[in-house]
């Protein structure tokens, strides 16, 4: 099992452009959650998805940040435009049908927003 | 969900077992008590879960009061790689209305010495 897959590892950019995180959640997992976590907050929850729909995003910061699941398998967290406070590391993570206890969290993406 | 309480550090000495408190004083009859850690630059990993009976696994165990306003979790045997912050979680199972999401607190911050 290769775990919660996630893509960049570190992502440094400037202010203004566009980020896009990428997630690939374990195999046969139908929930798939989006963290965000900085010294200040913690971990923050942004967005979760049942079966590949948003069920809720009421932790997503602005309307600069949008999340996708086209499938079982991708989903992608996209900035645009960046910020400085937007620098944080963003977990995915997934679990399995009738597992309610147990997330398991990708290694993260270490945003750097200059 | 109900809100917990940890002490934010604690050190513990290599080979020895490790205590590590959590109270969660509101937690109602439907909740159930969750631990996961996070090793630095890794994602949150879960541990141990538990509802009113003791609870142990391969990673540790839960001991939960009587009248399950707190509970401990022993790592029986500390090691050097057991340093991670922990994470004490109470949560609704089953929640549809909740959407099955955990909210992270600050956690215990553990250092282990040898």
């Amino acid at each position: 099992d290769a775990g919660v897959i996630q893509s960049p590892r570190h992502e440094v950019t400037e202010m203004g452009q566009e980020v896009t995180l990428r997630c690939k959640p374990i195999s046969g997992h139908n929930s798939l959650f989006w963290y965000r976590q900085t010294m200040m907050r913690g971990l923050e929850l942004l967005i979760y998805f049942n079966n590949n729909v948003p069920i809720d995003d009421s932790g997503m910061p602005e309307d600069r940040f949008s999340a996708k699941m086209p499938n079982a398998s991708f989903s992608t967290l996209k900035i645009q435009p960046s910020e400085p406070r937007d620098s944080a590391v963003y977990f995915c993570a997934s679990r399995r049908r009738g597992s309610n206890e147990k997330l398991f969290f990708g290694s993260g993406t270490q945003l750097s927003v200059l | 969900d109900a809100k917990t309480t940890q002490p934010p550090s604690m050190d513990c000495a290599e080979g020895r077992a490790a205590n590590l408190p959590c109270n969660h004083s509101t937690i109602s009859g439907n909740e159930y008590v969750y631990w996961y850690r996070q090793i630095h630059s890794q994602g949150p990993q879960y541990i141990i879960h538990g509802l009113k009976n003791n609870e142990t696994n391969a990673m540790a165990s839960l001991i939960i009061t009587e009248d399950r306003k707190s509970s401990t979790l022993i790592l029986p045997h500390a090691t050097l790689r057991d340093t991670a912050v922990y994470y004490c979680i109470v949560r609704v199972h089953g929640d549809k209305a909740a959407g099955n999401k955990l909210t992270f607190g600050g956690g215990t911050r553990v250092l282990v010495k040898p």
